[in-house]
């Protein structure tokens, strides 16, 4: 079965700083999901199929990657965007283990 | 709007079967795919297994042994069991919606599972 592991595992993070979370898989997949998970709530669809923005989510955000690295970028953060983040290959059924996102 | 919404105990002991059911509106069962995803103390999630529009299921491999999904699609609902459970059960249970190609873009809003004697 399919690893991800996600880095870091915290980030802290200023507002209107550019950050990038990362995902690595441990055999090469087609592509991925990543998710926004705020306390107390279920997990947001934020990009599906690597790099494509779903409804609703702000263009602050950004996916791309491909065979074992994936990455989601959040130009200037916000303050509403402390949250966890997942990465997820449907194909192989896992997930990452998340990023905790703070913001200073 | 798509919905969707988990109903099911609270409290289950150990060794006992869990069920738990996703009710569905807005959309039909009998297209996509429908998935159980469960979130452990400690933030870790896990996909569990989906039904397809066919009725045809997956299950994570990890709990193949106790798991199974089935649906009534004359009650545009579907249904977890979950077998033997342990306290390492324990977890927030999400009902979603979703596939390869899209994600998992609609899940409902969670129903919280104990297990404990």
């Amino acid at each position: 079965q399919i690893v991800l592991t996600q880095s870091p595992a915290i980030m802290s993070a200023s507002l209107g700083e550019e950050i990038t979370l990362t995902c690595s898989a441990s055999s090469s997949v087609s592509y991925m999901h990543w998710y926004q998970q705020k306390s107390g709530t279920s997990p947001k669809l934020l990009i599906y199929s690597t790099s494509n923005l779903a409804s609703g989510v702000p263009s602050r955000f950004s996916g791309s990657g491909s065979g074992t690295f994936y990455s989601l970028t959040i130009s200037s953060v916000e303050a509403e965007d402390a949250a966890d983040y997942y990465c997820h290959q449907w194909s192989s059924w896992t997930f990452g283990g998340g990023t905790k996102l703070e913001i200073k | 709007e798509v919905q969707l919404q988990e109903s099911g105990p609270s409290l289950v002991k150990p060794s006992q079967t869990l069920s738990l059911t996703c009710s569905v509106t807005g959309d039909s069962i009998t297209s996509g795919y429908w998935n159980w995803i469960r979130k452990f103390p400690g933030n870790k999630l896990e996909y569990m297994g989906y039904i397809s529009y066919s009725g045809s299921t997956y299950y994570n491999p990890s709990l193949k042994s106790r798991i199974s999904i089935t649906r009534d699609t004359s009650k545009n609902q579907y249904y977890l069991q979950l077998n033997s459970v342990t306290t390492e059960d324990t977890a927030t249970y999400y009902c979603a919606r979703g596939s390869g190609t899209w994600g998992l873009d609609y899940w409902g809003q969670g129903t919280t599972l104990t297990v404990s004697s």
